[in-house]
Protein backbone atom coordinates (compact mmCIF):
# COMPACT_ATOMS: atom_id res chain seq x y z
CA UNK A 1 0.00 0.00 0.00
CA UNK A 2 0.68 3.80 -0.64
CA UNK A 3 1.05 6.45 1.76
CA UNK A 4 1.69 9.93 2.31
CA UNK A 5 1.62 12.47 5.26
CA UNK A 6 1.41 16.46 5.45
CA UNK A 7 2.35 16.44 9.01
CA UNK A 8 1.44 20.21 9.07
CA UNK A 9 -2.08 21.78 8.59
CA UNK A 10 -1.49 25.17 8.54
CA UNK A 11 2.19 27.20 7.43
CA UNK A 12 2.65 30.49 8.25
CA UNK A 13 5.75 32.48 6.99
CA UNK A 14 6.39 36.32 6.37
CA UNK A 15 7.14 37.48 2.92
CA UNK A 16 10.66 37.31 1.64
CA UNK A 17 11.05 34.64 3.99
CA UNK A 18 12.38 30.87 3.44
CA UNK A 19 9.52 28.35 2.90
CA UNK A 20 9.34 24.35 3.70
CA UNK A 21 6.27 22.84 3.43
CA UNK A 22 6.95 19.23 4.59
CA UNK A 23 5.63 15.64 3.27
CA UNK A 24 6.80 12.03 4.40
CA UNK A 25 5.73 9.04 2.18
CA UNK A 26 5.25 5.29 2.07
CA UNK A 27 6.00 2.55 -0.53
CA UNK A 28 6.54 -0.85 -1.18
CA UNK A 29 9.18 -0.43 -4.02
CA UNK A 30 10.39 2.66 -5.46
CA UNK A 31 8.20 6.09 -5.70
CA UNK A 32 7.09 8.32 -7.72
CA UNK A 33 6.21 11.57 -6.08
CA UNK A 34 4.31 15.13 -6.88
CA UNK A 35 3.57 18.48 -5.88
CA UNK A 36 0.34 20.34 -6.62
CA UNK A 37 -1.13 23.33 -5.32
CA UNK A 38 -4.53 25.11 -5.42
CA UNK A 39 -5.58 28.42 -5.04
CA UNK A 40 -9.45 29.40 -3.87
CA UNK A 41 -11.89 28.11 -6.01
CA UNK A 42 -9.76 26.65 -8.65
CA UNK A 43 -8.61 23.02 -9.45
CA UNK A 44 -4.99 21.40 -8.62
CA UNK A 45 -2.12 23.18 -10.61
CA UNK A 46 0.71 20.91 -11.09
CA UNK A 47 4.24 22.09 -9.44
CA UNK A 48 6.70 19.14 -9.72
CA UNK A 49 7.61 16.12 -9.66
CA UNK A 50 10.14 13.44 -8.59
CA UNK A 51 10.76 10.51 -11.52
CA UNK A 52 14.21 9.68 -10.64
CA UNK A 53 17.96 10.83 -10.86
CA UNK A 54 18.67 14.35 -9.25
CA UNK A 55 17.29 14.43 -5.52
CA UNK A 56 16.60 18.29 -5.83
CA UNK A 57 13.91 18.97 -8.57
CA UNK A 58 12.92 22.09 -9.94
CA UNK A 59 9.03 23.58 -10.92
CA UNK A 60 7.16 25.83 -11.31
CA UNK A 61 6.55 29.50 -9.93
CA UNK A 62 10.29 29.13 -8.23
CA UNK A 63 9.23 25.85 -6.17
CA UNK A 64 12.03 23.35 -5.72
CA UNK A 65 11.28 19.76 -3.80
CA UNK A 66 14.25 17.46 -2.44
CA UNK A 67 13.59 13.97 -2.46
CA UNK A 68 15.36 11.93 0.53
CA UNK A 69 15.06 8.36 0.09
CA UNK A 70 16.37 7.54 3.74
CA UNK A 71 13.80 9.71 5.41
CA UNK A 72 11.22 8.96 3.01
CA UNK A 73 10.49 12.83 2.46
CA UNK A 74 9.89 14.96 -0.49
CA UNK A 75 9.93 18.57 1.18
CA UNK A 76 8.63 21.85 -1.19
CA UNK A 77 10.41 24.71 -1.02
CA UNK A 78 10.94 28.24 -2.11
CA UNK A 79 14.04 30.42 -0.87
CA UNK A 80 11.86 33.76 -0.83
CA UNK A 81 8.00 33.60 -0.25
CA UNK A 82 5.70 35.93 -2.05
CA UNK A 83 2.00 36.63 -0.55
CA UNK A 84 0.67 34.95 -3.98
CA UNK A 85 1.92 31.63 -2.93
CA UNK A 86 -0.80 31.50 -0.41
CA UNK A 87 -2.79 28.46 -0.96
CA UNK A 88 -3.17 24.38 -0.63
CA UNK A 89 -0.37 22.55 -1.18
CA UNK A 90 -1.12 18.55 -1.95
CA UNK A 91 2.33 15.94 -2.16
CA UNK A 92 1.38 12.71 -4.08
CA UNK A 93 3.02 9.86 -4.32
CA UNK A 94 2.75 6.40 -6.70
CA UNK A 95 4.16 3.37 -6.25
CA UNK A 96 6.28 2.42 -9.44
CA UNK A 97 6.41 -1.07 -8.96
CA UNK A 98 3.36 -1.65 -7.72
CA UNK A 99 1.19 -2.08 -10.97
CA UNK A 100 -1.09 0.63 -10.10
CA UNK A 101 -1.52 3.80 -11.78
CA UNK A 102 -3.86 5.64 -8.63
CA UNK A 103 -2.37 8.64 -6.82
CA UNK A 104 -2.13 8.83 -3.28
CA UNK A 105 -2.43 12.24 -1.85
CA UNK A 106 -1.83 13.68 1.21
CA UNK A 107 -4.35 15.86 3.20
CA UNK A 108 -2.75 19.50 2.11
CA UNK A 109 -1.18 21.95 3.95
CA UNK A 110 -2.40 25.67 3.97
CA UNK A 111 0.14 27.63 3.47
CA UNK A 112 -0.08 31.52 4.43
CA UNK A 113 2.80 33.82 3.68
CA UNK A 114 2.60 37.14 6.21
CA UNK A 115 2.78 40.39 3.79
CA UNK B 1 -6.64 24.34 -16.42
CA UNK B 2 -8.85 25.16 -19.32
CA UNK B 3 -8.26 21.82 -21.19
CA UNK B 4 -10.30 20.28 -18.71
CA UNK B 5 -13.62 21.43 -18.19
CA UNK B 6 -16.20 20.29 -15.78
CA UNK B 7 -20.23 21.39 -15.54
CA UNK B 8 -21.62 22.49 -13.25
CA UNK B 9 -19.38 24.31 -11.60
CA UNK B 10 -21.88 24.54 -8.73
CA UNK B 11 -25.00 22.69 -7.55
CA UNK B 12 -28.10 22.54 -4.90
CA UNK B 13 -29.75 19.47 -4.92
CA UNK B 14 -31.85 17.63 -2.74
CA UNK B 15 -31.84 14.20 -0.45
CA UNK B 16 -32.40 11.07 -3.30
CA UNK B 17 -32.32 13.10 -6.66
CA UNK B 18 -30.40 12.04 -9.64
CA UNK B 19 -27.27 13.99 -10.20
CA UNK B 20 -24.72 13.85 -13.28
CA UNK B 21 -21.59 15.62 -13.49
CA UNK B 22 -19.85 15.71 -16.55
CA UNK B 23 -16.22 15.93 -17.89
CA UNK B 24 -14.45 17.06 -21.04
CA UNK B 25 -10.90 17.59 -21.89
CA UNK B 26 -9.35 18.79 -25.28
CA UNK B 27 -5.57 18.02 -24.27
CA UNK B 28 -5.83 14.35 -26.05
CA UNK B 29 -5.58 12.16 -22.96
CA UNK B 30 -6.39 8.76 -22.60
CA UNK B 31 -6.51 8.48 -19.14
CA UNK B 32 -9.44 10.53 -16.73
CA UNK B 33 -10.43 10.20 -13.21
CA UNK B 34 -12.81 11.53 -11.07
CA UNK B 35 -12.05 12.71 -7.82
CA UNK B 36 -13.49 14.09 -4.67
CA UNK B 37 -12.02 16.67 -1.94
CA UNK B 38 -13.19 16.94 1.67
CA UNK B 39 -11.57 19.14 4.12
CA UNK B 40 -8.61 17.93 6.14
CA UNK B 41 -9.24 14.70 4.07
CA UNK B 42 -7.18 15.80 0.80
CA UNK B 43 -7.99 14.11 -2.38
CA UNK B 44 -9.88 10.18 -2.92
CA UNK B 45 -10.42 8.29 -6.07
CA UNK B 46 -13.67 7.87 -6.95
CA UNK B 47 -13.20 5.96 -10.42
CA UNK B 48 -10.77 6.13 -13.21
CA UNK B 49 -10.68 5.60 -16.80
CA UNK B 50 -7.63 4.02 -19.07
CA UNK B 51 -9.77 4.33 -22.30
CA UNK B 52 -13.55 4.13 -23.13
CA UNK B 53 -13.51 0.25 -22.41
CA UNK B 54 -11.53 0.20 -19.14
CA UNK B 55 -13.28 1.36 -16.43
CA UNK B 56 -12.24 1.04 -12.45
CA UNK B 57 -13.04 1.40 -9.21
CA UNK B 58 -11.09 3.97 -6.87
CA UNK B 59 -10.83 3.67 -3.02
CA UNK B 60 -14.17 5.51 -3.12
CA UNK B 61 -17.14 4.01 -5.21
CA UNK B 62 -19.87 3.24 -3.62
CA UNK B 63 -22.92 4.73 -3.76
CA UNK B 64 -21.40 6.55 -7.42
CA UNK B 65 -21.57 5.61 -10.62
CA UNK B 66 -19.71 7.00 -14.30
CA UNK B 67 -19.29 6.94 -18.05
CA UNK B 68 -16.46 7.35 -20.71
CA UNK B 69 -18.86 8.73 -23.40
CA UNK B 70 -15.90 9.14 -25.30
CA UNK B 71 -12.14 9.56 -25.35
CA UNK B 72 -12.71 13.05 -24.44
CA UNK B 73 -15.87 12.76 -21.94
CA UNK B 74 -16.66 10.71 -18.61
CA UNK B 75 -19.31 11.54 -16.38
CA UNK B 76 -20.06 10.74 -12.71
CA UNK B 77 -23.37 10.05 -11.05
CA UNK B 78 -24.98 10.54 -8.00
CA UNK B 79 -28.00 7.54 -8.60
CA UNK B 80 -29.84 8.44 -5.62
CA UNK B 81 -27.44 11.58 -3.84
CA UNK B 82 -27.09 11.94 -0.09
CA UNK B 83 -25.80 14.59 2.42
CA UNK B 84 -22.63 13.35 2.67
CA UNK B 85 -21.92 13.38 -0.77
CA UNK B 86 -21.84 16.35 -0.71
CA UNK B 87 -17.93 18.32 -1.57
CA UNK B 88 -15.82 19.42 -4.43
CA UNK B 89 -15.80 17.10 -7.52
CA UNK B 90 -12.52 17.08 -9.73
CA UNK B 91 -12.09 15.62 -12.85
CA UNK B 92 -8.58 14.74 -14.06
CA UNK B 93 -6.64 13.50 -17.37
CA UNK B 94 -3.56 12.13 -18.23
CA UNK B 95 -1.21 10.87 -20.75
CA UNK B 96 -1.47 7.21 -21.45
CA UNK B 97 1.77 5.41 -22.03
CA UNK B 98 3.56 8.10 -19.68
CA UNK B 99 5.57 6.23 -16.92
CA UNK B 100 5.04 9.01 -14.23
CA UNK B 101 1.55 10.10 -15.72
CA UNK B 102 1.12 13.27 -14.33
CA UNK B 103 -2.54 14.15 -13.84
CA UNK B 104 -4.25 17.70 -14.76
CA UNK B 105 -7.27 18.53 -12.94
CA UNK B 106 -10.47 20.92 -13.88
CA UNK B 107 -11.64 23.36 -11.72
CA UNK B 108 -14.27 21.74 -9.95
CA UNK B 109 -17.79 20.79 -9.49
CA UNK B 110 -19.04 22.24 -5.80
CA UNK B 111 -22.24 19.77 -5.17
CA UNK B 112 -24.17 20.52 -1.72
CA UNK B 113 -26.58 17.62 -1.10
CA UNK B 114 -29.70 18.82 1.48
Amino acid sequence: AQSVAQPEDQVNVAEGNPLTVKCTYSVSGNPYLFWYVQYPNRGLQFLLKYITGDNLVKGSYGFEAEFNKSQTSFHLKKPSALVSDSALYFCAVRDRGAGSYQLTFGKGTKLSVIP
Amino acid sequence: DADVTQTPRNRITKTGKRIMLECSQTKGHDRMYWYRQDPGLGLRLIYYSFDVKDINKGEISDGYSVSRQAQAKFSLSLESAIPNQTALYFCATSVAGASTDTQYFGPGTRLTVL
